[in-house]
């Protein structure tokens, strides 16, 4: 079984430039989630997706940041314009019906 | 407010000691609690988890943990530890919306 697919990898920007990353999550898995992981610190969960409709969003800046689900199956999330406290591992999780959550490997942005 | 803290940034353990790494939650029911290892440069994998039932939890690579609901805690245990644990762990709390909140991590460094 194929894992949670994201890229780029690696993105280097400069602030007030804008940047898309991508998620493909494994086959099946209906809720897909974006995590915003700061250096030193735990994932902190920026959106929550059940199928192509949002279950939380709550701590998505939603004035420089959006995500979308188009299909119910990949997503992308984007951010614009880029702030230096965005610098962080951007990692993609997708979860089945057994609450299980299964993690890409992440992209790192550094913004400079 | 709902949250998960694990009270130590870094631990060091000789190869073949005992491993315990503490968990504390904060949660308005008994949560699904889950423990994760990240490796550098990597995404998050799942070690084990607690829904409900027995208070002892099996895991992979050797761990497990025990959900303590008088002291709200999930501490991860491995009675031996090897050179290739060394990475950093996180316990995180959800419910039943699957949206996790983790902990900041414990960093594990392995003495040879």
């Amino acid at each position: 079984e194929a894992g949670v697919a994201q890229s780029p990898r690696y993105k280097i920007i400069e602030k007030r430039q804008s940047v898309a990353f991508w998620c493909n999550p494994i086959s099946g898995h209906a809720t897909l989630y974006w995590y915003q992981q700061i250096l030193g610190q735990g994932p902190k969960l920026l959106i929550q997706f059940q199928n192509n409709g949002v279950v939380d969003d709550s701590q998505l800046p939603k004035d420089r940041f959006s995500a979308e689900r188009l299909k119910g199956v990949d997503s992308t999330l984007k951010i614009q314009p880029a702030k230096l406290e965005d610098s962080a591992v951007y990692l993609c999780a997708s979860s089945g019906h057994n609450y299980e959550q299964y993690f890409g490997p992440g992209t790192r942005l550094t913004v400079t | 407010a709902q949250s998960v803290t694990q009270p130590d940034i870094h631990i060091t353990v000789s190869e073949g000691a005992s491993l315990e790494l503490r968990c504390n939650y904060s949660y308005g029911a008994t949560p699904y609690l889950f423990w994760y290892v990240q490796s550098p440069g990597q995404g998050l994998q799942l070690l084990l988890k607690y829904f409900s039932g027995d208070t002892l939890v099996q895991g992979i690579k050797g761990f497990e943990a025990e959900f303590k609901r008088s002291q709200s805690s999930f501490n991860l245990r491995k009675p031996s530890v090897h050179w290739s644990d060394a990475a950093e762990y996180f316990c995180a709390a959800g419910g039943s919306q699957g949206n996790l909140i983790f902990g900041k991590g414990t960093k594990l460094s392995v003495k040879p």
